[in-house]
């Protein structure tokens, strides 16, 4: 069964550095998602993707924040200058292949992010 | 604003017994709703969804039920297995597009 695939699974980082998670979405779905998940806490909501821009974002998506299609297999999330909040599970979602329609989201297994 | 909770956030159940998980949510315009399960260390994973024209759809042991009346949503695995052990997620599309609004979980334990 085809399924979204992350790297790393885990990213330790120096506050104030950049870092770029990676995901590979599944290869026929058209609409891509990132989502965080502090421990303990509720998945939120950060961006999506669709037809190579951005079609919605959350408050917590700020300048620090962006996404990039660098190819047609990658979707890649990028934080500019990372803080100390940062630090969670950073999930990509990808659904597919129908457009204009609500479908089932599928998530790959996440990257921890650790800031230190 | 949009607010998706959960009524019990732990549910502690018995081998082969039937499970209900409960979920309210507040946005009356949602129209796409969807359950996940979350095992340790691991993504969500996708379990059944129903749309705002339904009221209940079923899947492999498992049966979502919709009341728009009242904004809830409940999820019922029926014969629980030590494998369902997990957090139970539900989920509404934010009004402005097909993102998700997650609920805060309710973590199922299946004792033998």
């Amino acid at each position: 069964e085809p399924e979204v695939t992350q790297t790393p699974s885990h990213q330790v980082t120096q506050m104030g550095q950049e870092v770029i998670l990676r995901c590979v979405p599944i290869s026929n779905h058209l609409y891509f998602y990132w989502y965080r998940q502090i421990l303990g806490q509720k998945v939120e909501f950060l961006v999506s993707f669709y037809n190579n821009e951005i079609s919605e974002k959350s408050e917590i998506f700020d300048d620090q924040f962006s996404v990039e299609r660098p190819d047609g297999s990658n979707f890649t999330l990028k934080i500019r200058s990372t803080k100390l909040e940062d630090s969670a599970m950073y999930f990509c979602a990808s659904s597919g292949p129908l457009r204009g329609s609500n479908q089932p989201q599928h998530f790959g297994d996440g990257t921890r992010l650790s800031i230190l | 604003g949009e607010n998706v909770g959960l009524h019990l956030p732990t549910l502690s159940v018995q081998e082969g017994d039937n499970s209900i998980i409960n979920c309210a949510y507040s946005n009356s315009a949602s129209d796409y709703f969807i359950w996940y399960k979350q095992e340790s260390g691991k993504g969500p994973q996708f379990i059944i969804d129903i749309r705002s024209n339904m009221d209940k759809r079923q899947g492999q042991r498992v049966t979502v039920l919709l009341n728009k009346t009242v904004k809830h949503l409940s999820l019922q695995i029926a014969a629980t297995q030590p494998g369902d052990s997990a957090v139970y997620f539900c989920a509404e599309n934010r009004s402005s597009g097909y993102a998700l609004n997650f609920g805060k979980g309710t973590s199922l334990l299946v004792t033998p």
